[in-house]
């Protein structure tokens, strides 16, 4: 089955910096890759997605790149907030499953 | 809409005792999922129904825990007896099964603590 990987555990920027989270996939077959925050208290909440169709994609501040070949893909948080403090989790969805398969999560942190 | 609903928010019991947690999905949705969050093992899928149907039931750690949905609009996980080391935060998700679209939607999640 599919496994996803995800670093680092932990990431703290200043804010205004920009944040890279990477996440790594087993299963060629897999072909959506969503991106979930979790603010504390709260259930995950998708934030940005790509298909496997899809080499980059990009929402205001955020942008998600994918490398099929490589299995990778990443999340780029720019001129980051306060607010995006929380934990990011990326998954990765096989074609013939209704399921996603969750990384690990990444506690980002910006100080202000 | 209210979004996903789950309750209790919080549940604390007695190792033993018998545990039901309960959500409503987004109406209109007809995919529902179970979560469970620890720090040790994160965010494990238990079981997802389809139109009602349990369709995948293989993160189901053991004969304890047992998932029904009786109707579109309605859920439970229940945990019976209780143990310790079953003291996590549950949640469960709802979405639209239909092609390209697979957000899941969670809830706020039930804490529960087993001691």
């Amino acid at each position: 089955g599919e496994n996803v990987e995800q670093h680092p555990s932990t990431l703290s920027v200043q804010e205004g910096d920009s944040a890279v989270i990477k996440c790594t996939y087993s299963d060629s077959a897999s072909n959506y890759f969503p991106w979930y925050k979790q603010e504390l208290g709260k259930g995950p909440q998708l934030i940005i997605d790509i298909r496997s169709n899809v080499g980059e994609k990009k929402d205001q501040r955020i942008a998600v790149t994918l490398n099929k070949t490589a299995k990778h893909f990443s999340l780029h948080i720019t001129e980051t907030q306060p607010e995006d403090s929380a934990v990011y989790f990326c998954a990765a969805k096989e074609t013939s499953y209704d399921k996603v398969i969750f990384g690990p999560g990444t506690s980002l942190s910006v100080i202000p | 809409d209210a979004g996903v609903i789950q309750s209790p928010r919080h549940e604390v019991t007695e190792m033993g005792q018998e545990v039901t947690l309960r959500c409503k999905p987004i109406s209109g949705h007809n995919s529902l999922f179970w979560y469970r969050q620890t720090m040790m093992r994160g965010l494990e899928l238990l079981i997802y129904f389809n139109n009602n149907v349990p369709i995948d039931d293989s993160g189901m750690p053991e004969d304890r825990f047992s998932a029904k949905m009786p109707n579109a609009s309605f859920s439970t996980l229940k945990i019976q007896p209780s143990e310790p080391r079953d003291s996590a935060v549950y949640f469960c998700a709802s979405t639209v099964l239909a092609v390209g679209s697979y957000e899941q939607y969670f809830g706020p999640g039930t804490r529960l603590t087993v001691t």
